[in-house]
C-alpha cells in the first residue's frame, strides 16, 4: 500500500524554466514532509522540508507547497539548472521514525 | 564530518549465503536508520536505532534479517540465507533530530544475489 505517490515517473524542463514536481499522500496522520534528491550511485540528499502546520517553505530556488485538504504537495524549482537533473523523492513522516517515500520522479533539465 | 559511510559498496553473493553490511554514521548522530531500495521504487524503511537501542522494525525485516548497533556508534545489517529477492540497494542514514531536518544518507551497499 503506497501511502506516498509520485505519479509522474519523469519530467523534462528547459534550463531557466520552472520545474514542478508533484506528490500525493493518503495518510492524514503524516505531519512532516520532505524532498530528497538522488544522483546515480549516491544516496538520497535532503533538499527541503515542510511541517504540516505550514503551507509553504522556501529555500533559495526551491519552494515546497503543502495543501493538506487535498493531501498534495509540490516542489518548485526556479530557475531550473542542468545540475538539477536527478531523481526527486517525496517522503512523509507520521508518528513513528520511518519515512515513507514515493517512487520518485526523474527530472531532466535540458540546456 | 565525513558523512555516512557504508561498506562494502557492492556485494555479490550466492543464494543461501549470509552477508553483513556495515554503516558508520556521522559521529555525533545518535539516530541511525536502515532502508532498502529496489529498482524503480523509493527507499523502504527497515529499522531504526537510537543510540544502541533498536526502537522500530518494519515488517519487511524478516527473521533472516538482523541489525545491531552494539555501542551506539557503527551498525551492522546481516542477512542470513540470502534469496534473490534480497537483491537491492541497502541504505543507511543518520540524524540528530529527525523531526527538524532530513537525515543524511550514505551511498548504500548494492547487494546482488545470484
Amino acid at each position: 500500500d503506497q501511502q506516498v505517490k509520485q505519479n509522474s515517473p519523469s519530467l523534462s524542463v528547459q534550463e531557466g524554466r520552472i520545474s514542478i514536481l508533484n506528490c500525493d499522500y493518503t495518510n492524514s496522520m503524516f505531519d512532516y514532509f520532505l524532498w530528497y534528491k538522488k544522483y546515480p550511485a549516491e544516496g538520497p540528499t535532503f533538499l527541503i522540508s515542510i511541517s504540516s502546520i505550514k503551507d509553504k517553505n522556501e529555500d533559495g530556488r526551491f519552494t515546497v507547497f503543502l495543501n493538506k485538504s487535498a493531501k498534495h504537495l509540490s516542489l518548485h524549482i526556479v530557475p531550473s539548472q542542468p545540475g538539477d537533473s536527478a531523481v526527486y523523492f517525496c517522503a512523509a513522516r507520521g508518528s513513528g521514525y520511518a519515512l515513507n517515500f514515493g517512487k520518485g520522479t526523474s527530472l531532466l533539465v535540458t540546456p | 564530518d565525513t558523512g555516512v559511510s557504508q561498506d562494502p559498496r557492492h556485494k555479490i553473493t550466492k543464494r543461501g549465503q549470509n552477508v553483513t553490511f556495515r554503516c558508520d554514521p556521522i559521529s555525533e548522530h545518535n539516530r541511525l536508520y536502515w532502508y532498502r531500495q529496489t529498482l524503480g521504487q523509493g527507499p523502504e524503511f527497515l529499522t531504526y536505532f537510537q543510540n544502541e537501542a533498536q526502537l522500530e522494525k518494519s515488517r519487511l525485516l524478516s527473521d533472516r534479517f538482523s541489525a545491531e548497533r552494539p555501542k551506539g556508534s557503527f551498525s551492522t545489517l546481516e542477512i542470513q540465507r540470502t534469496e534473490q529477492g534480497d537483491s537491492a540497494m541497502y541504505l543507511c542514514a543518520s540524524s540528530l533530530a529527525p523531526r527538524k531536518s532530513g537525515y543524511t544518507f550514505g551511498s548504500g551497499t548494492r547487494l546482488t544475489v545470484v
